[in-house]
């Protein structure tokens, strides 16, 4: 089991539903990322929090809004979506966000998102 | 521009049979390169973080060396649930982006 959790799991999601995406973490970590990974490929970073504020936002399109309501919690909101927007969306978090110090990120398991 | 290599795409190995797993990477200044270990339908978990040419660090039968343009992922005496992908990942000085490579799938054959 991971320290990061999301939720749900799995979620299927026509082109004009609104949905959410969950992330929760305890360790106290003060940075919290949102990827995108397709099939057989790496993780693509979307968006990174530091502190509780937006500090990268990957050109994502505004179909994906993302939301930090505390240190511990990360949303990523989702409405109007495309067929090729299917993937498995990760969170992760990292003790420190903009920092001289690296920290390794810890994942979660992901969402496994469909759109039909 | 910053960019991360990984070879072999795919590795099959026999149970027991050593092997290494190659990440090169180009970066204006290194902060960090991380190994990860990603299982089918899984988060990647974090396996090691390296910082500094010449560092080297250990897990059972894993171990990751450092050079200043590549890193190592050695694997001794493989077992089956060893098979995975290996993703490796940089992170460059003053930016808060992790770049992945494109991982090494490994498989170890019983």
């Amino acid at each position: 089991d991971t320290e990061v959790t999301q939720t749900p799991k799995h979620l299927v999601m026509g082109m004009t539903n609104k949905k959410s995406l969950k992330c929760e973490q305890h360790m106290g970590h003060r940075a919290m990322y949102w990827y995108k990974q397709k099939a057989k490929k790496p993780p693509e970073l979307m968006f990174v929090y530091s502190y509780e504020k937006l500090s990268i936002n990957e050109s994502v399109p505004s179909r994906f809004s993302p939301e930090c309501p505390n240190s511990s919690l990360l949303n990523l909101h989702l409405h109007a979506l495309q067929p090729e927007d299917s993937a498995l969306y990760l969170c992760a978090s990292s003790q420190e966000g903009l920092t001289p110090y690296n920290s390794p990120l810890h994942f979660g398991n992901g969402t496994r998102l469909t759109v039909t | 521009e910053d960019q991360v290599t990984q070879s072999p795409e795919a590795l099959r190995l026999q149970e027991g049979e050593s092997s290494s797993l190659n990440c090169s990477y180009t970066v204006s200044g290194l902060r960090g390169l991380f190994w990860y270990r990603q299982d089918p339908g899984k988060g990647p978990e974090f396996l090691f973080t390296l910082y500094s040419a010449g560092e080297e660090k250990e897990k059972e039968r894993l171990k990751a060396t450092l050079t200043k343009k590549e890193s190592f992922l050695h694997i001794t005496a493989p077992k089956p649930e060893d098979s995975a992908t290996y993703l490796c990942a940089v992170q460059a000085a003053g930016d808060d982006k992790i770049i992945f490579g494109k991982g090494t799938r490994l498989h170890i054959l019983p």
